[in-house]
């Protein structure tokens, strides 16, 4: 079956543009997370969703980043007003159960570039 | 703090050599940890995790709590092993990476 799917793969956005990148989690899973790798970095916890509900949004870095899963599967981050910091890969992942025990299944990333 | 560490970013070794990918991490409660692999141009992927004790593509990791540690080891380095590493640590609800260590095997 298919994977994680993440689209845009890549976005250029001058600053102070608004920008939607969306997640299309694996069919059935409950989980799905978002981080923000920037260069030679590892992945930074943004948020988690449990079906549609966001029970955990503590790595958010600003009132800029907002995300949302409204009916509990596709998903979408959305950056107000870039900066150049936000500059970075956003991974999404997901995971079959509500549990956190379970394996991540990541997607290929989106590269944001703020210009 | 929750927090991980990877204090290698780059490690090179030799083609059948042993390799030992060091992670430390802070964590106040029962851990749970991970290490994930990603190879060139794959995406991130699970190699293994702490509770399941299991190797995996000759890798095996052991969590050792008094040194707080999760050393990631394979006695005989192979040329398909070249990739990233990231060790990770499971909080409440979110997730926490390390830096990551660049495995680099030499034929």
């Amino acid at each position: 079956g298919a994977g994680v799917s993440q689209s845009p793969r890549y976005k250029v956005a001058k600053r102070g543009q608004d920008v939607a990148l969306r997640c299309d989690p694996i069919s059935g899973h409950v989980s799905l997370f978002w981080y923000q790798q920037a260069l030679g970095q590892g992945p930074e916890f943004l948020t988690y969703f449990q079906n549609e509900a966001q029970l955990d949004k503590s790595g958010l870095p600003s009132d800029r980043f907002f995300a949302e899963r409204p009916e509990g599967s596709v998903s979408t981050l959305k950056i107000q007003r870039t900066q150049q910091e936000d500059s970075a890969v956003y991974l999404c992942a997901s995971s079959g159960r509500g549990g956190l025990g379970y394996e991540q299944y990541f997607g290929p990333g989106t590269r944001l570039t703020v210009t | 703090a929750q927090r991980v560490t990877q204090p290698e970013k780059l490690l090179s070794v030799f083609k059948g050599a042993p390799v030992e990918l060091k992670c430390n991490y802070s964590y106040s409660g029962s851990p749970e940890l991970f290490w994930y692999v990603q190879y060139s141009r794959q995406r991130l992927q699970l190699l293994l995790r702490h509770i399941s004790r299991e190797s995996i593509k000759g890798f095996t990791a052991d969590l050792n709590k008094g040194e707080t540690s999760f050393h990631l080891k394979k006695p005989f380095a192979q040329e398909e092993d070249s990739a990233m590493y990231y060790c990770a640590l499971r909080g409440t609800y979110k997730y926490i990476f390390g830096t990551g260590t660049r495995l680099k095997v030499l034929a």
